[in-house]
């Protein structure tokens, strides 16, 4: 049972628009939720996080929010830049349970 | 500079020999952690580490061992009775100092066994 999910594989955006990538969870006792990126044959970087108290979460080009009541979260990357193309995952915590749940991913394709 | 290394990068086994993959980790950090990764899926946990000589099975631990000697690494051995060890395996690492706290990763161990 997937507890976080992300349902788009690929996504697809022009360079200098905005990249929006979803998540999904179904645990309503996740309070901790990060967004990490990947490069292939590398290990992911933390990009940013939010936890529950909060719906929303900004750093430079990168914006997560947090839909509680739909149990949904987003990243927004603006403007996309080419080196942003990579693959995203979304992961999630309950409290100081430290373990991390991951979603699928996302892979991003920026084209020039 | 501070950060995670595993070695080696790229790794072939054949069928029925034990390897043991090394992670290293100079960032002071409590937690580490064993992750595999397959095409197409999320980041899976093998087992993780909160304190030094004790260690916790995570989902999939079946066919893998770990060691928690010293605080700076947790080596990974993958058994001969791992039933599908071909993979991306990566070693993450984590402060407990406070409520939340990100696990920063190393570069990744590819494994093939031939």
């Amino acid at each position: 049972d997937q507890q976080v999910k992300q349902n788009s594989p690929s996504l697809s955006v022009q360079e200098g628009r905005i990249s929006i990538l979803n998540c999904d969870y179904t645990n309503s006792m996740f309070d901790y939720f990060l967004w990490y990126k990947k490069y292939p044959a590398e290990g992911p970087t933390f990009l940013i996080s939010i936890s529950s108290i909060k719906d929303k979460n900004e750093d430079g080009r990168f914006t997560v929010f947090l839909n509680k009541s739909a149990k949904h979260l987003s990243l927004h990357i603006v403007p996309s830049q080419p080196g942003d193309s990579a693959v995203y995952f979304c992961a999630a915590s309950v409290g100081s349970n430290y373990q991390l749940i991951w979603g699928a991913g996302t892979k991003l394709i920026i084209k020039p | 500079d501070g950060g995670i290394t595993q070695s080696p990068k790229y790794l072939f086994r054949k069928e029925g020999q034990n390897v043991t993959l090394s992670c290293e980790q100079n960032l002071n950090h409590d937690a580490m952690y064993w992750y595999r990764q397959d095409p197409g899926q999320g980041l899976r946990l093998i087992y993780y580490s909160q304190i030094v000589n004790d260690f916790q099975k995570g989902d999939i631990a079946e066919g893998y061992s770990v060691s928690r000697e010293k605080k700076e690494s947790f080596p990974l051995t993958v058994t001969s009775a791992q039933k599908n060890p071909t993979a991306f395996y990566l070693c993450a690492s984590s402060s407990l100092a406070g409520v939340y706290n990100e696990q920063f990763f190393g570069p990744g161990t590819r494994l093939t066994v031939l």
